[in-house]
């Protein structure tokens, strides 16, 4: 069956451009969650949604992130006045019904230049 | 805070030989533990979680709470296992995954 999608798979941003990014979770998920994961590093949460709801968004490194899922099924990313710093890949995971089981997506590989 | 560290950047075996993939936990509450591979060119994928205590592709990984350890474990290593290994801690209270940096295990003939 179909996995978690990611858009674009790669992105490429001048610094001070705005970005979204796309997920759509597997069908009928509940949970949804997005990690960035630098260069040589594990992925590291960012936000967290149960449906439409962001339950937790306590990993967005700045008020520049900023996630939705209005629907409660796809959900975008964005990162305005995007910086060198935010340069990264971008994961989308959805999980239901355990949240620990988590079903990544291919993930958007981000260059701010 | 929960922290997970994983000691080695690398890990490079000869086919055949036992594989060890170190991972140690911080953690005050009740954990769980799971282990999550990236192969070549393929995304992140669940390898194992603690509670279920099952083998899968022959490794085996028993949680250590007296030494808050979760080690990755298979007896003899295969050119399939060549792979990017993450341990992970999954505290349903944030309903997050906190991961570590990752082990790239290298199987060599």
């Amino acid at each position: 069956g179909a996995g978690v999608s990611q858009s674009p798979r790669y992105k490429v941003a001048k610094r001070g451009q705005d970005v979204a990014l796309r997920c759509d979770p597997i069908s009928g998920h509940v949970s949804l969650f997005w990690y960035q994961q630098a260069l040589g590093q594990g992925p590291e949460f960012l936000t967290y949604f149960q449906n439409e709801a962001q339950l937790d968004k306590s990993g967005l490194p700045s008020d520049r992130f900023f996630a939705e899922r209005p629907e409660g099924s796809v959900s975008t990313l964005k990162i305005q006045r995007t910086q060198q710093e935010d340069s990264a890949v971008y994961l989308c995971a959805s999980s239901s019904p355990q949240p620990y089981e988590q079903y990544f997506g291919p993930g958007t590989r981000l260059t701010v230049t | 805070a929960q922290r997970v560290t994983q000691p080695e950047k690398l890990l490079s075996v000869f086919k055949g030989a036992p594989v060890e993939l170190k991972c140690n936990y911080s953690y005050s509450g009740s954990p769980e533990l799971f282990w999550y591979v990236q192969y070549s060119r393929q995304r992140l994928q669940l390898l194992l979680r603690h509670i279920s205590r099952e083998s899968i592709k022959g490794f085996t990984a028993d949680l250590n709470k007296g030494e808050t350890s979760f080690h990755l474990k298979k007896p003899f290593a295969q050119e399939e296992d060549s792979a990017m290994y993450y341990c992970a801690l999954y505290t349903g209270t944030a309903s997050k995954l906190t991961f570590g940096t990752g082990t790239r295990l290298q199987v060599t003939l």
